[in-house]
């Protein structure tokens, strides 16, 4: 089993849509929780993180967590055809030093 | 938020050669990490290079391969050594911060090498 799992995409939405990103993560004591984009040819940025159970919402992007269930989720609302691209979820434990794991990531098309 | 700058961004080398990246950071920070990313695949830790020690290798990473040096707070460099194809990859090195509401990594623009 993997240590982050997402879906394994690729995922295509309607622009104005919202577009659902999910992973998961086998690791129980994993304290930190990030999603980034990645734009084809570039480097990954930094979306959101998160860090307690429930709802974060910054602009149009909501991550969920729910550690319970081993679970985060990131709801892009709105979504654009500038949103494409691929999202990286990862994920960092209370003794990992600042490192993150990171999942294969899920592709993302906005069709206008 | 801080800004890195790496390079060389692409190179094409030789197998048997070495390759050494660049990253130079705007402020000063105590980590330093260094991941890859193989060509349609996610990205994997190679190392975290801290100031004043040896950096910490991840399981499948060794020094001799990959020796770092972090010679101060803003600046870390990692060689690729006697280069096969199979190190052919993007390389990117990243520090955490603050970024608004968030907190997390901030990557170098990344160095795409091919070794032939």
């Amino acid at each position: 089993q993997k240590e982050v799992e997402q879906n394994s995409g690729p995922l295509s939405v309607p622009e104005g849509a919202i577009a659902s990103l999910n992973c998961t993560y086998s690791d129980r004591v994993s304290q930190s929780f990030f999603w980034y984009r990645q734009y084809s040819g570039k480097s990954p940025e930094l979306i959101m993180s998160i860090y307690s159970n429930g709802d974060k919402e910054d602009g149009r992007f909501t991550a969920q967590l729910n550690k319970a269930s081993q679970y985060v989720s990131l709801l892009i609302r709105d979504s654009q055809p500038s949103d494409s691209a691929t999202y990286l979820c990862a994920v960092m434990g209370s003794t990992n030093a600042g490192k993150s794991t990171f999942g294969d990531g899920t592709t993302l098309t906005v069709k206008p | 938020s801080a800004v890195i700058s790496q390079k060389p961004s692409r190179d094409i080398c030789q197998r048997g050669t070495s390759l050494t990246i660049q990253c130079q950071v705007d402020s000063q920070v105590t980590m330093m990490f260094w991941y890859r990313q193989q060509p349609g695949q996610s990205l994997t830790l190679i190392a975290t290079a801290n100031q004043g020690s040896e950096a910490t290798y991840e399981s499948g990473f060794v020094i001799d391969k990959f020796p770092i040096s972090r010679p101060n707070l803003t600046f870390s460099t990692l060689t690729v050594s006697n280069m096969s194809p199979e190190d052919s990859s993007i390389y990117l090195c990243s520090v955490q911060q603050e970024l608004g509401v968030n907190y997390g990594y901030t990557f170098g623009s990344g160095t795409r090498l091919t070794v032939v």
